[in-house]
C-alpha cells in the first residue's frame, strides 16, 4: 500500500462548488504540505502543518483552507471553486527537522469549469 | 527570497548516453539542501538525490550524481547509462536550512530516445 494516498485522484467540478481534497499517511510523520502545481510554474505551497495544532499558510494561501483532522490526515478545502484553481494539487510528508525529505502523495487532479 | 533557475525546459538523450540537467538559484543562506525530484508520466513526485550545502562532497545514488558547486550556486543533475524509464520532468528544489518550505524550479522534461 501507498504510504502518502490522495483522494480523490481526479475531480471535476463547476465555479462556485466547495470541494474537499483529502490526505492520509502511513508514514507517521508529524509534517504534511499541500502544494499545486501548474504547468510552467513548477509545485507552489499552499499550506502546512508541523503538527496536528499548527497551521501555515504558504506561498498561495488564498481561496483555500485545511484542516489536520489527525496526525496521519490533512485536507485542503476550496470554498468556492474558480476556474484558475484547475490543477494538480499534491499533499507531501516529512519527518521533523531541517531539510529533511518530503515524500508525496500521488496527486489530484482537479478541473474547474 | 529564495529562486530556483531550471533553463532547460527539454532535454533529450540517447539511450546509454550521459546527460545533464542545470539547476542554479538564489539565496542569502548559508546553511540550507538541495534535491532533485522526478515526475514521470504517472505523475508522482519521487526523490533522486538530495544535498546537504554544508558537505563539499557530491551526492551520488546509483546512475544519479550532481555537481554542487556552492560558490556560483549550482546544481546539476547527471543521468548516466541513460533509460527509457529515466524519461520525466525533473525538478530541482531548495530548502533553506531553518525553515521546510521547497522551492520549485519550474522542470526540465527530458526524454531517453531509443
Amino acid at each position: 500500500d501507498a504510504d502518502v494516498t490522495q483522494t480523490p485522484r481526479n475531480r471535476i467540478t463547476k465555479t462556485g462548488k466547495r470541494i474537499m481534497l483529502e490526505c492520509s499517511q502511513t508514514k507517521g510523520h508529524d509534517r504534511m504540505y499541500w502544494y499545486r502545481q501548474d504547468p510552467g510554474l513548477g509545485l507552489r505551497l499552499i499550506y502546512y502543518s508541523f503538527d496536528v495544532k499548527d497551521i501555515n499558510k504558504g506561498e498561495i494561501s488564498d481561496g483555500y483552507s485545511v484542516s489536520r483532522q489527525a496526525q496521519a490526515k490533512f485536507s485542503l478545502s476550496l470554498e468556492s471553486a474558480i476556474p484558475n484553481q484547475t490543477a494538480l494539487y499534491f499533499c507531501a510528508t516529512s519527518v521533523g527537522g531541517s531539510g529533511e525529505t518530503q515524500y508525496f502523495g500521488p496527486g489530484t487532479r482537479l478541473l474547474v469549469l | 527570497a529564495q529562486t530556483v533557475t531550471q533553463s532547460q525546459p527539454e532535454m533529450s538523450v540517447q539511450e546509454a548516453e550521459t546527460v545533464t540537467l542545470s539547476c542554479t538559484y538564489d539565496t542569502s543562506e548559508n546553511n540550507y539542501y538541495l534535491f532533485w525530484y522526478k515526475q514521470p508520466p504517472s505523475r508522482q513526485m519521487i526523490l533522486v538525490i538530495r544535498q546537504e550545502a554544508y558537505k563539499q562532497q557530491n551526492a551520488t545514488e546509483n546512475r544519479f550524481s550532481v555537481n554542487f558547486q556552492k560558490a556560483a550556486k549550482s546544481f546539476s543533475l547527471k543521468i548516466s547509462d541513460s533509460q527509457l524509464g529515466d524519461t520525466a520532468m525533473y525538478f530541482c528544489a531548495f530548502m533553506t536550512g531553518t525553515g521546510n518550505q521547497f522551492y520549485f524550479g519550474t522542470g526540465t522534461s527530458l526524454t531517453v530516445i531509443p
